[in-house]
């Protein structure tokens, strides 16, 4: 089983700060992506990466995979509250279709 | 385009109960799948549909749980019966194409939250 770990598991900061969370795991992964879930809601996809060292940018947010693809970063530029929510990594393995989700970074940006 | 549909949002039910949960996909989408997701937990893969096969249901405890996806649209989870455990929100997914690489878009309903008691 490949497991993926996030950290911090909790993050509440004021409005206009920077902030990175951190998705890790000692297997390789051939893809990962990012989610962000608010409450009573579904997990929505924000970014693919499938290319070690790949970086992508959405907005203020910009998603960092690793070079040996087993971990990935989020940063999150002047942070606004509605970034409020969970932040869900999920990796596939290698030959493999079956996305394995960590437990998630519960960010808070209060006003 | 119009979403993952799931229903009911919420069901309270007593241990030893049981519960059904129906999700209509994206037009279209030929894979659906369940996952199950525990309070400050992951969201966690239970099955698997391509079409109206099964592809994966390797993590669902088939003493109690069971799926279908008839004709390949709609899809019912079925639990019974209930254990306290089970509590958790049963989130609803489907995808356009079953690629094998790993890198499918997902859509995501908003889940149906069950409280078992």
């Amino acid at each position: 089983t490949q497991l993926l770990e996030q950290s911090p598991q909790f993050l509440s900061i004021q409005e206009g700060e920077n902030l990175t969370v951190y998705c890790n795991s000692s297997s390789v992964f051939s893809s990962l992506q990012w989610y962000r879930q608010e409450p009573g809601e579904g997990p929505v996809l924000l970014v693919t990466v499938v290319t070690g060292g790949e970086v992508k940018k959405l907005k203020r947010l910009t998603f960092q995979f690793g070079d040996a693809r087993k971990d990935s970063s989020l940063h999150i530029t002047a942070a606004q509250p509605g970034d409020t929510g969970l932040y869900l990594c999920a990796g596939a393995g290698a030959g493999s279709y079956q996305l394995t989700f960590g437990k998630g970074t519960k960010l808070s940006v209060i006003p | 385009e119009a979403g993952v549909a799931q229903s009911p949002r919420y069901k309270i039910i007593e241990k030893r109960q049981s519960v059904a949960f129906w999700c209509n996909p994206i037009s279209g989408h030929a894979t659906l799948y369940w996952y199950q997701q525990i309070l400050g937990q992951g969201p966690k893969l239970l099955i698997q549909f391509q079409n109206n096969g099964v592809v994966d249901d390797s993590q669902l405890p088939k003493d109690r749980f069971s799926a279908e996806r008839l004709k390949g649209v709609d899809s019912t989870l079925k639990i019974q019966p209930a254990k306290l455990e089970d509590s958790a929100v049963y989130l609803c997914a489907s995808s356009l194409v079953f690629t094998g690489s790993g890198a499918n878009v997902l859509t995501f309903g908003a889940g149906s939250r069950l409280t078992v008691l």
